[in-house]
């Protein structure tokens, strides 16, 4: 019965090292977004995956930024090169099939880049 | 273009007051709206949406296509009402949401 796990909890980097996070969804649920959120820019969604169709990469903000799903379970979010202005909380979330609207959040991963 | 705006960054009122919290979108097409929240320390969750034409917590919002709007309101806050508010715009049939950029509620002793 657990929700959304996302790991580590916190990441402090260095600029220009990758950093992967985590996203562990809800058992069943077919449907998992990344959403970045920072202060001054509320949620931005970044890349949503559905079961085996393509994901929809269209809030992804840069070419450093890349996801993947294995086996419809598990998420990577990886950043490469990062950037002081990639500094936020990276939130996961995960859906069922049929209910478009009501999306269960991890915790999230406080990303900090010095 | 789809977007949703919360002009308000932070609203302060005392308990007891009555509360709103502000929410516009711009969408060509029928939008669904909702409010998520997130409690401090605790995960974004979904406090409403305009169909369903609930009231969760004392919090109600009505979806004013005129005015593009859907404020969340209440009429007596309480502490425990402290919170970040998110408005949300379901976007296209993927279960995108559109969220806006966040409105802290702090509600005073």
């Amino acid at each position: 019965g657990a929700g959304v796990s996302q790991s580590p909890s916190n990441k402090v980097t260095e600029k220009g090292k990758d950093v992967e996070l985590r996203c562990d969804p809800i058992s069943g649920h077919t449907a998992l977004y990344w959403y970045r959120q920072s202060l001054g820019q509320g949620l931005e969604f970044l890349i949503y995956f559905q079961g085996n169709s393509a994901p929809d990469k269209s809030g992804l903000p840069s070419d450093r930024f890349s996801a993947e799903r294995t086996g419809g379970s598990v998420s990577t979010l990886t950043i490469q090169r990062t950037q002081q202005e990639d500094s936020a909380v990276y939130l996961c979330a995960s859906r069922t099939s049929g209910v478009l609207y009501e999306q269960y959040f991890g915790p999230g991963t406080r990303l900090t880049v010095t | 273009a789809q977007r949703v705006t919360q002009p308000e960054k932070l609203l302060s009122v005392f308990k007891g007051a009555p509360v709103e919290l502000k929410c516009n979108y711009s969408y060509s097409g029928s939008p669904e709206l909702f409010w998520y929240v997130q409690y401090s320390r605790q995960r974004l969750q979904l406090l409403l949406r305009h169909i369903s034409r609930e009231s969760i917590k004392g919090f109600t919002a009505d979806l004013n296509k005129g005015e593009t709007s859907f404020h969340l309101k209440k009429p007596f806050a309480q502490e425990e009402d402290s919170a970040m508010y998110y408005c949300a715009l379901l976007y296209s049939n993927t279960g995108k949401l559109i969220f806006g950029q966040g409105t802290t509620l702090q509600v005073k002793p």
